[in-house]
Parts: C-alpha cells; sequence; structure tokens
C-alpha cells in the first residue's frame, strides 16, 4: 500500500515569504506527526494530531509555526515570515493510533531552504 | 536536556564485520518504548525495532539484535555480518507514557555507519 507522502520535495523560498508544507498519511491512521531536522542531528519534535485535533503542540518554536488536519486525514504545516533559521529538513510521520507503542511510518521529507 | 544519547557521531567497518550501536536514554517513567530507527541515505526513516520497558528480553531478529539494560539505562543495537547497505544513519528514540503527548518520538542524534567492501 502507500506509505506517507510529503509535497513538494524541495521548497526553496526567501526570507520573510509564507511557505507550506504538505503530509498525505497511510490511510486509516489517525495520529500524525510533525518533526523537523537540521543536518546532522536527529528529528526534532514539532506537532502531533490525533484526529483532527492537535493532541500536542508544544514542539512549534515560535507563532511563526501552525499546522492544520481539518479532516483528519491530511496535514498542513504552515509557517509564516520565513527565517534562514528556518531552513531543515521537515518530515511527516503517521501511525495507526496515538499511542506511543505504535511504530511511526515516516515520509521521505521535505526538505526546505530559506535564502 | 537530551533524553537520548549516542555517544558514537560515525563507525567505519568492513563488511562481515559486526557493528554495535550505543544509545543511553533518560526517563522517569517505569513504563516507556525505545525504538531503533534506520536513514538511508535516500532520507526516509525506516522502523527497525521496538522494546518496551518491562520486557527485558533480549532479541535477536535476522541480523539484528539488541541488548536492553534498564538497570544501565542503555538499549544497544548490533548489526551481526553487515553488508554495504547497512550504511545508514541510525537512531535511537524513547516514548513517555507520562508526557502530555506520549504518542511523540525524542531521537538521539544518530550514529553514520559505513560499511565498506
Amino acid at each position: 500500500g502507500a506509505g506517507v507522502s510529503q509535497t513538494p520535495s524541495n521548497k526553496v523560498t526567501e526570507k520573510g515569504k509564507y511557505v507550506e508544507l504538505r503530509c498525505d498519511p497511510i490511510s486509516g491512521h489517525t495520529a500524525l506527526y510533525w518533526y523537523r531536522q537540521s543536518l546532522g542531528q536527529g528529528p526534532e519534535f514539532l506537532i502531533y494530531f490525533q484526529g483532527t485535533g492537535a493532541a500536542d503542540d508544544s514542539g512549534l518554536p515560535n507563532d511563526r509555526f501552525f499546522a492544520v488536519r481539518p479532516e483528519g486525514s491530511v496535514s498542513t504545516l504552515k509557517i509564516q515570515r520565513t527565517e534562514r533559521g528556518d531552513s531543515a529538513v521537515y518530515l511527516c510521520a503517521s501511525s495507526l493510533m496515538g499511542q506511543g507503542y505504535n511504530e511511526q511510518f515516516f515520509g521521505p521529507g521535505t526538505r526546505l531552504t530559506v535564502l | 536536556a537530551q533524553k537520548v544519547t549516542q555517544a558514537q557521531t560515525e563507525i567505519s567497518v568492513v563488511e562481515k564485520e559486526d557493528v554495535t550501536l550505543d544509545c543511553v536514554y533518560e526517563t522517569r517513567d517505569t513504563t516507556y518504548y525505545l525504538f531503533w530507527y534506520k536513514q538511508p541515505p535516500s532520507g526516509e526513516l525506516v522502523f527497525l525495532i521496538r522494546r518496551n520497558s518491562f520486557d527485558e528480553q533480549n532479541e535477536i531478529s535476522g541480523r539484528y539484535s539488541w541488548n536492553f539494560q534498564k538497570s544501565t539505562s542503555s538499549f544497544n543495537f548490533t548489526i551481526t555480518a553487515s553488508q554495504v547497505v547497512d550504511s545508514a544513519v541510525y537512531f535511537c528514540a524513547l516514548s513517555e507514557p507520562s508526557t502530555d503527548s506520549w504518542g511523540k518520538l525524542q531521537f538521539g542524534a544518530g550514529t553514520q555507519v559505513v560499511v565498506t567492501p
């Protein structure tokens, strides 16, 4: 079956611009996660959805970052007024349910470059 | 504070050698879950193994094995008879039920494994 997909695979933008990153989870997975991975580092948690609601957004670095999952499937991560420090690979993952023992399936990521 | 520590930045081996990756974690929970993920050059994280805190039995799955020791908070991972396709970055991760969102994974910094022919 289809895995987690993310679009675009690469995004280059200028400082100050607005960007949207999309994630399509595995069908039937109720939990969806966003992580950010900087070069040479492990993925860093951003936000977690259980269904349509954000169960935990404690990892969002500031109010320029926002994510939605209006129908409990596709999610969009939105970054306003991008800064050079936002450059990273943004990873999306989904799991059957939101409990911590569930295996998370990761997408290929979106590489964001802010010039 | 870093909850998962992978002290080895890079390990280089020759094919067929065994590789052991170290992982030390920190948690106050009595129930928690530990994971190993592989990130090949293509970039997509791949789940390898999962272990819960109340089962310290060490296991082998194909060429993979793991050594979970609660007394030292370590969850080490071994690849036996390494192959070139094992070249990747390996991440150890922790999930804690007591946190507000226990679905999230907390990752270590990763260990780069390089297997040469």
